[in-house]
Protein backbone atom coordinates (compact mmCIF):
# COMPACT_ATOMS: atom_id res chain seq x y z
CA UNK A 1 0.00 0.00 0.00
CA UNK A 2 1.83 2.79 -1.77
CA UNK A 3 0.92 5.82 0.45
CA UNK A 4 3.04 8.31 -0.74
CA UNK A 5 3.07 8.16 -4.41
CA UNK A 6 5.30 9.71 -7.25
CA UNK A 7 4.53 8.48 -10.61
CA UNK A 8 7.16 10.12 -12.84
CA UNK A 9 10.32 7.67 -12.07
CA UNK A 10 11.99 10.32 -14.35
CA UNK A 11 12.18 13.84 -16.10
CA UNK A 12 14.11 15.60 -18.22
CA UNK A 13 14.77 18.99 -18.39
CA UNK A 14 17.05 22.05 -20.17
CA UNK A 15 19.07 24.32 -17.98
CA UNK A 16 17.67 27.51 -17.22
CA UNK A 17 14.10 25.94 -17.77
CA UNK A 18 11.37 25.15 -14.61
CA UNK A 19 11.08 21.60 -13.39
CA UNK A 20 7.88 20.29 -11.61
CA UNK A 21 8.05 17.26 -9.78
CA UNK A 22 4.89 15.96 -8.28
CA UNK A 23 3.98 13.71 -5.44
CA UNK A 24 0.53 11.87 -4.23
CA UNK A 25 -0.60 10.90 -1.20
CA UNK A 26 -3.42 9.06 -0.44
CA UNK A 27 -3.41 9.19 4.13
CA UNK A 28 -5.54 12.61 4.46
CA UNK A 29 -3.95 12.57 8.26
CA UNK A 30 -0.32 13.54 6.54
CA UNK A 31 0.39 17.44 8.02
CA UNK A 32 3.82 17.40 7.38
CA UNK A 33 6.01 17.14 4.09
CA UNK A 34 9.67 16.75 3.07
CA UNK A 35 11.16 17.23 -0.04
CA UNK A 36 14.80 15.09 -0.54
CA UNK A 37 17.57 15.49 -3.25
CA UNK A 38 19.84 12.44 -3.37
CA UNK A 39 23.24 12.38 -5.63
CA UNK A 40 24.76 8.87 -6.46
CA UNK A 41 26.83 7.43 -4.04
CA UNK A 42 25.69 10.02 -1.21
CA UNK A 43 22.52 9.70 1.71
CA UNK A 44 19.45 11.66 0.58
CA UNK A 45 20.10 15.48 2.20
CA UNK A 46 16.82 17.49 3.23
CA UNK A 47 15.45 20.04 1.12
CA UNK A 48 12.14 21.95 2.09
CA UNK A 49 9.27 20.98 3.63
CA UNK A 50 5.86 22.33 4.22
CA UNK A 51 3.57 22.22 7.05
CA UNK A 52 -0.35 21.23 6.07
CA UNK A 53 -1.26 24.92 7.30
CA UNK A 54 0.23 26.27 4.59
CA UNK A 55 -0.05 25.26 0.53
CA UNK A 56 3.20 27.35 -0.15
CA UNK A 57 6.97 27.35 1.06
CA UNK A 58 9.61 28.77 -0.65
CA UNK A 59 13.64 28.67 -0.07
CA UNK A 60 15.77 30.48 -3.02
CA UNK A 61 14.86 28.19 -5.96
CA UNK A 62 12.74 25.58 -4.66
CA UNK A 63 9.33 26.55 -3.88
CA UNK A 64 6.71 23.49 -2.65
CA UNK A 65 3.39 23.69 -3.46
CA UNK A 66 0.28 21.91 -1.56
CA UNK A 67 -2.60 20.83 -2.41
CA UNK A 68 -4.49 19.39 0.30
CA UNK A 69 -7.73 18.67 -1.36
CA UNK A 70 -5.94 16.76 -4.31
CA UNK A 71 -3.85 15.28 -1.88
CA UNK A 72 -1.15 16.51 -4.43
CA UNK A 73 2.12 18.16 -3.86
CA UNK A 74 4.86 19.56 -5.56
CA UNK A 75 8.15 20.89 -5.98
CA UNK A 76 9.47 23.64 -8.17
CA UNK A 77 13.17 24.32 -9.41
CA UNK A 78 13.90 27.69 -11.01
CA UNK A 79 15.60 27.94 -13.11
CA UNK A 80 17.08 24.66 -13.31
CA UNK A 81 20.45 23.86 -12.85
CA UNK A 82 22.90 20.69 -14.36
CA UNK A 83 23.87 20.26 -10.54
CA UNK A 84 19.79 19.89 -9.95
CA UNK A 85 20.54 16.70 -11.56
CA UNK A 86 19.81 13.94 -9.16
CA UNK A 87 17.02 11.84 -7.15
CA UNK A 88 13.93 13.72 -5.12
CA UNK A 89 12.31 11.76 -2.79
CA UNK A 90 9.02 13.17 -1.51
CA UNK A 91 8.08 12.12 1.81
CA UNK A 92 5.64 12.45 4.30
CA UNK A 93 4.46 12.08 8.24
CA UNK A 94 1.86 12.93 10.63
CA UNK A 95 1.17 14.13 13.91
CA UNK A 96 0.85 10.88 16.67
CA UNK A 97 2.72 8.95 13.51
CA UNK A 98 5.63 7.05 13.97
CA UNK A 99 7.84 6.79 10.83
CA UNK A 100 8.36 8.93 7.70
CA UNK A 101 6.67 7.43 4.67
CA UNK A 102 9.05 7.72 1.36
CA UNK A 103 7.91 7.63 -2.06
CA UNK A 104 9.70 6.01 -4.69
CA UNK A 105 11.59 9.13 -6.06
CA UNK A 106 12.36 11.16 -9.69
CA UNK A 107 14.93 11.13 -11.18
CA UNK A 108 15.50 14.50 -12.80
CA UNK A 109 18.25 15.19 -15.81
CA UNK A 110 19.09 19.08 -16.34
CA UNK A 111 20.75 19.09 -19.72
CA UNK A 112 23.24 21.91 -20.14
CA UNK B 1 26.27 20.61 11.04
CA UNK B 2 24.98 16.87 11.85
CA UNK B 3 27.31 14.44 10.35
CA UNK B 4 25.90 10.24 10.30
CA UNK B 5 28.71 8.49 9.44
CA UNK B 6 28.21 4.25 7.78
CA UNK B 7 30.96 2.38 9.05
CA UNK B 8 31.33 1.16 5.47
CA UNK B 9 30.89 2.50 1.85
CA UNK B 10 30.27 -1.16 0.66
CA UNK B 11 30.30 -4.85 1.96
CA UNK B 12 30.54 -8.01 0.42
CA UNK B 13 29.18 -10.85 2.51
CA UNK B 14 28.47 -14.74 1.56
CA UNK B 15 24.88 -15.89 2.23
CA UNK B 16 24.53 -17.20 5.34
CA UNK B 17 26.65 -14.90 7.16
CA UNK B 18 26.15 -12.56 10.19
CA UNK B 19 26.21 -8.62 8.79
CA UNK B 20 27.04 -5.96 10.92
CA UNK B 21 26.06 -2.38 10.13
CA UNK B 22 27.54 0.45 12.19
CA UNK B 23 26.15 3.49 12.03
CA UNK B 24 26.91 7.16 14.50
CA UNK B 25 25.82 10.23 14.64
CA UNK B 26 27.56 13.55 16.83
CA UNK B 27 24.34 15.86 17.36
CA UNK B 28 22.58 13.84 20.57
CA UNK B 29 19.25 13.13 18.44
CA UNK B 30 17.08 10.33 20.23
CA UNK B 31 16.08 8.89 16.91
CA UNK B 32 17.52 6.71 14.76
CA UNK B 33 16.46 4.58 11.34
CA UNK B 34 17.67 1.90 9.31
CA UNK B 35 16.28 1.96 5.65
CA UNK B 36 16.89 0.21 2.86
CA UNK B 37 16.80 1.82 -0.93
CA UNK B 38 15.84 -0.73 -4.00
CA UNK B 39 14.88 0.79 -7.79
CA UNK B 40 11.57 1.41 -7.97
CA UNK B 41 10.67 1.22 -4.17
CA UNK B 42 12.28 4.18 -2.77
CA UNK B 43 13.24 4.32 1.00
CA UNK B 44 11.70 1.50 3.40
CA UNK B 45 12.01 1.84 7.00
CA UNK B 46 13.40 -1.25 8.31
CA UNK B 47 13.83 -0.29 12.36
CA UNK B 48 14.01 2.67 14.43
CA UNK B 49 14.55 3.57 17.72
CA UNK B 50 13.63 6.63 19.78
CA UNK B 51 16.32 6.18 22.37
CA UNK B 52 18.89 4.21 23.77
CA UNK B 53 17.89 0.19 24.38
CA UNK B 54 14.52 0.79 22.39
CA UNK B 55 13.49 -0.02 18.82
CA UNK B 56 10.39 -0.39 16.92
CA UNK B 57 10.11 -2.27 13.76
CA UNK B 58 9.37 -0.32 10.46
CA UNK B 59 7.85 -1.63 7.67
CA UNK B 60 10.31 -4.69 6.41
CA UNK B 61 11.96 -5.53 9.98
CA UNK B 62 12.28 -9.35 8.87
CA UNK B 63 15.65 -10.92 9.06
CA UNK B 64 17.00 -8.04 10.31
CA UNK B 65 17.47 -6.83 14.02
CA UNK B 66 19.19 -3.93 15.75
CA UNK B 67 20.77 -2.62 18.92
CA UNK B 68 21.45 0.97 20.52
CA UNK B 69 23.92 0.38 23.46
CA UNK B 70 24.63 4.41 23.19
CA UNK B 71 22.31 7.12 22.25
CA UNK B 72 25.45 8.24 19.33
CA UNK B 73 25.31 4.33 17.77
CA UNK B 74 22.68 2.27 15.90
CA UNK B 75 23.72 -0.68 14.41
CA UNK B 76 21.79 -2.95 12.02
CA UNK B 77 21.97 -6.52 11.95
CA UNK B 78 21.47 -9.29 9.35
CA UNK B 79 21.11 -12.37 11.77
CA UNK B 80 21.65 -14.70 8.36
CA UNK B 81 22.47 -12.76 5.17
CA UNK B 82 20.63 -13.64 2.22
CA UNK B 83 20.76 -12.78 -1.66
CA UNK B 84 17.43 -11.33 -1.36
CA UNK B 85 19.27 -8.67 1.48
CA UNK B 86 21.52 -6.89 -1.36
CA UNK B 87 20.53 -3.53 -1.22
CA UNK B 88 22.05 -0.12 -0.34
CA UNK B 89 21.47 0.57 3.44
CA UNK B 90 21.16 3.92 5.02
CA UNK B 91 21.18 5.18 8.21
CA UNK B 92 19.39 8.39 9.43
CA UNK B 93 19.07 10.12 12.88
CA UNK B 94 16.67 13.32 13.96
CA UNK B 95 15.81 15.37 16.82
CA UNK B 96 11.53 14.24 16.14
CA UNK B 97 10.41 11.14 14.82
CA UNK B 98 8.44 12.50 12.29
CA UNK B 99 8.62 16.47 11.61
CA UNK B 100 12.06 17.30 11.70
CA UNK B 101 14.08 16.57 8.45
CA UNK B 102 16.06 13.53 9.14
CA UNK B 103 19.94 13.31 8.34
CA UNK B 104 21.26 10.47 6.38
CA UNK B 105 24.58 8.95 6.11
CA UNK B 106 26.41 8.04 2.84
CA UNK B 107 24.78 4.77 2.93
CA UNK B 108 26.51 1.24 2.63
CA UNK B 109 26.19 -0.96 -0.16
CA UNK B 110 25.58 -4.44 0.79
CA UNK B 111 26.22 -7.27 -1.73
CA UNK B 112 25.27 -10.86 -0.50
CA UNK B 113 26.85 -13.87 -2.52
Amino acid sequence: DQQVKQNSPSLSVQEGRISILNCDYTNSMFDYFLWYKKYPAEGPTFLISISSIKDKNEDGRFTVFLNKSAKHLSLHIVPSQPGDSAVYFCAASHTGGFKTIFGAGTRLFVKA
Amino acid sequence: DVKVTQSSRYLVKRTGEKVFLECVQDMDHENMFWYRQDPGLGLRLIYFSYDVKMKEKGDIPEGYSVSREKKERFSLILESASTNQTSMYLCASSSDRTHQPQHFGDGTRLSIL
